[in-house]
């Protein structure tokens, strides 16, 4: 099983659209981030959370919202999706710790608005 | 601001022959360097990466990067290519203190049999 775990892998809506895409991990860390990829820009950073009570904006939070139910579990939803949010979205975790500190992600969620 | 060129989008090599996939970066404060892969509908796997220490580092699948203060760069090298090894590969910097991460672009591998 993997380690993070992204619900959905694939999503097809329409604009104005409510989504909610969820994540879980079984890694035990505290850490937690939500990135988009698009093509040609890299991955990113929408929000992460370091801890069950801290949420913190990242590059591109505007139009997204998260909430951290748990340690485990860290959700990114879109309140009235638009077609330029269509994209690959990506859940990572990771350590505190500068010596360490890389992350580990979901294999990702695909999101179309049309 | 911390950036990540990777200056391209596409490298091509032939099987068996070295490859070097380039990335050059700018922080204010001491880099930590790091290297992913994404294979096709795949989340992205960790390489390798550069914290302090010896400027040669060495990673999964024979990779190999090369840290370089003066030229602010750290390129992806390996010494024999796979066809496996075709994938689309990120460069990102974390700076020293600093709470995230910044990705590059990424450079699509082709290894051509």
């Amino acid at each position: 099983d993997a380690d993070v775990t992204q619900t959905p892998r694939n999503r097809i809506t329409k604009t104005g659209k409510r989504i909610m895409l969820e994540c879980s991990q079984t890694k035990g860390h505290d850490r937690m981030y939500w990135y988009r990829q698009d093509p040609g820009l890299g991955l990113r950073l929408i929000y992460y959370s370091f801890d069950v009570k801290d949420i913190n904006k990242g590059e591109i939070s505007d139009g997204y919202s998260v909430s951290r139910q748990a340690q485990a579990k860290f959700s990114l939803s879109l309140e009235s999706a638009i077609p330029n949010q269509t994209a690959l979205y990506f859940c990572a975790t990771s350590v505190p710790g500068l010596d360490t500190g890389e992350l580990f992600f979901g294999e990702g969620s695909r999101l179309t608005v049309l | 601001a911390q950036s990540v060129a990777q200056p391209e989008d596409q490298v091509n090599v032939a099987e068996g022959n070295p490859l070097t996939v380039k990335c050059t970066y700018s922080v204010s404060g001491n880099p930590y360097l790091f290297w992913y892969v994404q294979y096709p509908n795949r989340g992205l796997q960790f390489l390798l990466k550069y914290i302090t220490g010896d400027n040669l580092v060495k990673g999964s699948y024979g990779f190999e990067a090369e840290f370089n203060k003066s030229q602010t760069s750290f390129h992806l090298k390996k010494p024999s290519a796979l066809v496996s090894d075709s994938a689309l590969y990120f460069c990102a910097v974390r700076e020293n203190y600093g709470q995230n991460f910044v990705f590059g672009p990424g450079t699509r591998l082709s290894v051509l049999p």
